[in-house]
């Protein structure tokens, strides 16, 4: 029953270091998603996913990296963390088909302090 | 700018209360969502509308889609402190885009 699993949940970093968040979905999903939370900003979406092997950019890319080699997994990397990427990061994923009706599956977040 | 503008931010009733969310846009969607997203925890759909003037009920909860598909309400009847939480609205035009949210908090 573990639909969308992030890991870490939480994490501080300083300036500069370089991270990974790790997202897994065991509902054979094809799309994954990325997004940030921010106070009073909503989600934005950060990179998504149409399958295994592509990535493709969403509203606020920069700074962050992505990957998906398997179908199940989805990471995301900051190479050189700043503190303006403190947030807290969702990953989501849903069945293909049309987006109108589909229903996003989220984790439970990963919540990141950039010093 | 948000696509999707929700009001109010924040809500703050009493138990046995009614409440009303807004989800407001200038633009066409084919399709709106709302989620619900607890502390600690990621959203979670609670309904999808498609038609325009499209009415769903979910227990207390009632949503509606306006007849031109640029807006939708929520209204929670005799809230409980069960639904307190951030609501979100999402609408699909050619991608997903959330509105900033509402905080609701159900004081007992």
């Amino acid at each position: 029953n573990a639909g969308v699993t992030q890991t870490p949940k939480f994490r501080v970093l300083k300036t500069g270091q370089s991270m990974t968040l790790l997202c897994a979905q065991d509902m054979n999903h094809e799309y994954m998603y990325w997004y940030r939370q921010d106070p009073g900003m909503g989600l934005r979406l950060i990179h998504y996913s149409v399958g295994e092997g592509t990535t493709a950019k969403g509203e606020v890319p920069d700074g962050y990296n992505v990957s998906r080699l398997k179908k199940q997994n989805f990471l995301l990397g900051l190479e050189s963390a700043a503190p303006s990427q403190t947030s807290v990061y969702f990953c989501a994923s849903r069945q293909t088909g049309a987006p109108d009706t589909g229903e996003l599956f989220f984790g439970e977040g990963s919540r990141l302090t950039v010093l | 700018t948000q696509l999707l503008e929700q009001s109010p931010q924040f809500l703050s009733i009493q138990e046995g209360e009614n409440l009303t969310v807004y989800c407001n846009s200038s633009s066409v969607f084919s399709s709106l969502q709302w989620y619900r997203q607890e502390p600690g925890e990621g959203p979670v759909l609670l309904v999808t509308v498609v038609t325009g003037g499209e009415v769903k009920k979910l227990k207390r909860l009632t949503f509606q889609f306006g007849d031109a598909r640029k807006d939708s309400s929520l209204h929670i009847t005799a809230a409980q402190p069960g639904d307190t939480g951030l609501y979100l609205c999402a609408g699909v035009r050619y991608k997903l885009s959330f509105g900033a949210g509402t905080t609701v908090t159900v004081r007992a």
